[in-house]
């Protein structure tokens, strides 16, 4: 079945360190990826996504690449903020009817940086 | 004014109750969602919609009913809730018509039942 692993937090770094949150997934067909952001007391809302293999998402300084021969979508930032705390999900969604079209989530990544 | 908008954003009630949570959304998607979060699990499917008349079970459907009164509204109820439903419930929709599912999230009704 389809599915989603990313790596276990709670991830802490301190500011303008380099972040690298891992997200790897099992899928049929070639699912879009998505990487999620929730901040403390909000809903989850879109970082990025990529919808085939080799692209690249990227927004507000964060970076993941579709990777098809690794299956993995791994989240990236050069130089985090105090501001980036939040609960990062990496997510996928396969093409298709009916739930086939549904987002899987994996566990979710807490961040917490440090000025 | 928020896409997709949670009434209440908080609730505490009692075990046995019937508690109704709603979700509304100005976006004009077809498909809505509720999930629920715990720590630790991530965001679980309970029911989804992919419209007024197309209503499924998720992953964790029991001991929760949903009700989609219109494309705009969607709502998840708890006939008798229990201590376990405690957790964090998310709305989201989504349109699909780009080949891709991307979902929009309301911000969630913290719901605590003792």
């Amino acid at each position: 079945g389809n599915s989603v692993t990313q790596m276990e937090g709670p991830v802490t770094l301190s500011e303008e360190a380099f972040l690298t949150i891992n997200c790897t997934y099992t899928a049929t067909g070639y699912p879009s990826l998505f990487w999620y952001v929730q901040y403390p007391g909000e809903g989850l809302q879109l970082l990025l996504k990529a919808t085939k293999a080799d692209d690249k998402g990227s927004n507000k300084g964060f970076e993941a690449t579709y990777r098809k021969e690794t299956t993995s979508f791994h989240l990236e930032k050069g130089s985090v903020q105090v501001s980036d705390s939040a609960v990062y999900f990496c997510a996928l969604s396969v093409p298709g009817g009916g739930s086939q079209g549904n987002l899987i989530f994996g566990k979710g990544t807490k961040l917490s940086v440090k000025p | 004014d928020a896409d997709v908008t949670q009434t209440p954003r908080n609730r505490i009630t009692k075990t046995g109750k019937r508690i109704m949570l709603e979700c509304s959304q100005t976006k004009g998607h077809d498909r809505m969602y509720w999930y629920r979060q715990d720590p630790g699990l991530g965001l679980r499917l309970i029911y989804y919609s992919f419209d007024v008349k197309d209503i499924n079970k998720g992953e964790i459907s029991d001991g929760y009913s949903v009700s989609r009164q219109a494309q705009a509204k969607f709502s998840l109820s708890l006939e008798s809730a229990i201590p376990n439903q405690t957790a964090l419930y998310f709305c989201a929709t989504s349109d699909f018509i780009r080949g891709y599912n991307e979902q929009f999230f309301g911000p969630g009704t913290r719901l605590t039942v003792l």
